[in-house]
């Protein structure tokens, strides 16, 4: 079954300074994968999805993410933090089967 | 414009009552998701409908069942809630297994 793990339970990165988010996936069919945002007690919100078009994909807010098949990596990145960026984030994987498996999660905090 | 609506967001219930949360989606999309999202952890998938083919997850109590009426919605039956039931739950739809998935608000639900 596919899966995803995410490095770091907690990021912490001064306001203006470069966000590294990082997943790793497993799975034994070519996946998709997505990045999700999430603030208290709301929902979750796509930030990016790979669907096996470009490798980089850029996403909404200024974050992008590169898929790299021989890390089986999809890491999530923003050149410079802003404050609204502190929130949960969640890496997630599918396959043909529709269903759809989260990380578990990453805290971004930022500093002033 | 609200395209997964989630009602309550929050509910309080008492122990052993039978609860009832509701989904419903303008989006027309087949597939409908119910997560549980506890305090700082990941959602995890309940189950999904493809259509109205229902779908399982192995580790889902016994305790937590769903209905789909239509395409447009979806409820999440808690028969007998405990206290350990108290968490975040959250819908999501989606079109087929190539696209992003689409959150609710969530309802978050307490157990007293």
């Amino acid at each position: 079954a596919q899966s995803v793990t995410q490095l770091g339970s907690h990021v912490s990165v001064s306001e203006g300074a470069l966000v590294l988010l990082r997943c790793n996936y497993s799975s034994s069919v070519p996946p998709y994968l997505f990045w999700y945002v999430q603030y208290p007690n709301q929902g979750l919100q796509l930030l990016l999805k790979y669907t096996s078009a470009a490798t980089l994909v850029k996403g909404i807010n200024g974050f992008e993410a590169e898929f790299k098949k021989s890390e089986t990596s999809f890491h999530l990145t923003k050149p410079s933090a802003h404050m609204s960026d502190a929130a949960e984030y969640f890496c997630a994987v599918s396959v043909k089967n529709n269903d759809m498996r989260f990380g578990a999660g990453t805290r971004l905090t930022v500093k002033p | 414009d609200a395209m997964v609506i989630q009602n309550p967001r929050y509910q309080v219930t008492q122990f052993g009552k039978p609860v009832t949360l509701s989904c419903s989606q303008t989006l027309n999309h087949n597939v409908m998701y119910w997560y549980q999202q506890k305090s700082s952890q990941a959602p995890k998938l309940l189950f999904h409908y493809y259509d109205k083919d229902f779908n399982n997850e192995a580790d889902t109590p016994d305790n937590f069942q769903s209905r789909r009426p239509n395409t447009s919605f979806c409820f999440l039956d808690i028969r007998s809630p405990g206290l350990g039931d108290a968490a975040m739950y959250l819908c999501a739809t989606r079109q087929g297994g190539k696209t992003e998935a689409f959150f609710g608000q969530g309802t978050r639900l307490t157990v007293v």
